[in-house]
């Protein structure tokens, strides 16, 4: 099945710093990788997400890019604020039968200092 | 438009008990998704539900199970409760099967089972 790989496990940043959190996957036929930001006793988030029929996505101070040939993608902040304090989790799926599960990476503990 | 909803928001059983937790999907949305948050753990699928049947089953024993009802609302069973049952549970929900190819999930707040 599908395995997620997501580091570091934890970053911590000055705030105005960019933080970067970097995911791999295992399974070839996946095409959509979500990301979550998940804050201190609440469910997680979805930011943003990209299909893998695009190579970068951006959403103000948040983009995301795909390298479909190495199996990674990443999730670029900018201009970070401690506001943006939280795990994030990346995640990747497949269309098919298993449409529908999500797999998670471990989580990013992200710190942001002001 | 209101998000996803769970209860109960906290639920504490002792070992061998039974637990049924509740969702609430958003409006329009038919399919349910149920995944568990261990401690220190990242979120594992636990079922997918849509349009009343069960789509897809994660690597858990059969204890678990659930359903979904008319109104697209779900329920999820935990039977013969341990101790490692203990974690936080998400549901998510999304639009359904029928001309999706991507499928965004959005999570509820999450129930928080403790066992005893």
């Amino acid at each position: 099945g599908e395995n997620v790989e997501q580091h570091p496990s934890t970053l911590s940043v000055q705030e105005g710093d960019s933080a970067v959190i970097k995911c791999t996957y295992s399974d070839s036929a996946s095409n959509y990788f979500p990301w979550y930001k998940q804050e201190l006793g609440k469910g997680p988030q979805l930011i943003i997400d990209i299909r893998s029929n695009v190579g970068e996505k951006k959403d103000q101070r948040i983009a995301v890019t795909l390298n479909k040939t190495a199996k990674h993608f990443s999730l670029h902040i900018t201009e970070t604020q401690p506001e943006d304090s939280a795990v994030y989790f990346c995640a990747a799926s497949r269309g098919g039968t298993s449409y529908g599960k999500l797999t998670f990476g471990q989580g990013t503990i992200l710190t942001v200092h002001p | 438009e209101a998000g996803v909803t769970q209860s109960p928001t906290h639920l504490i059983k002792t070992r061998g008990q039974q637990a049924t937790l509740r969702c609430s999907p958003i409006s329009g949305h038919t399919s349910v998704y149920w995944y568990q948050q261990a401690l220190g753990l990242g979120l594992q699928f636990l079922l997918w539900y849509d349009e009343g049947e069960e789509r897809n089953r994660g690597n858990f024993p059969p204890r678990f199970s659930g359903r979904q009802f008319p109104n697209y609302s779900s329920e999820l069973n935990v039977n013969a409760l341990e101790l490692e049952d203990s974690a936080l549970y998400l549901c998510a929900s999304s639009r359904g099967l029928a001309g999706v190819s991507y499928n965004e999930q959005f999570f509820g707040p999450g129930t928080r089972l403790t066992v005893l």
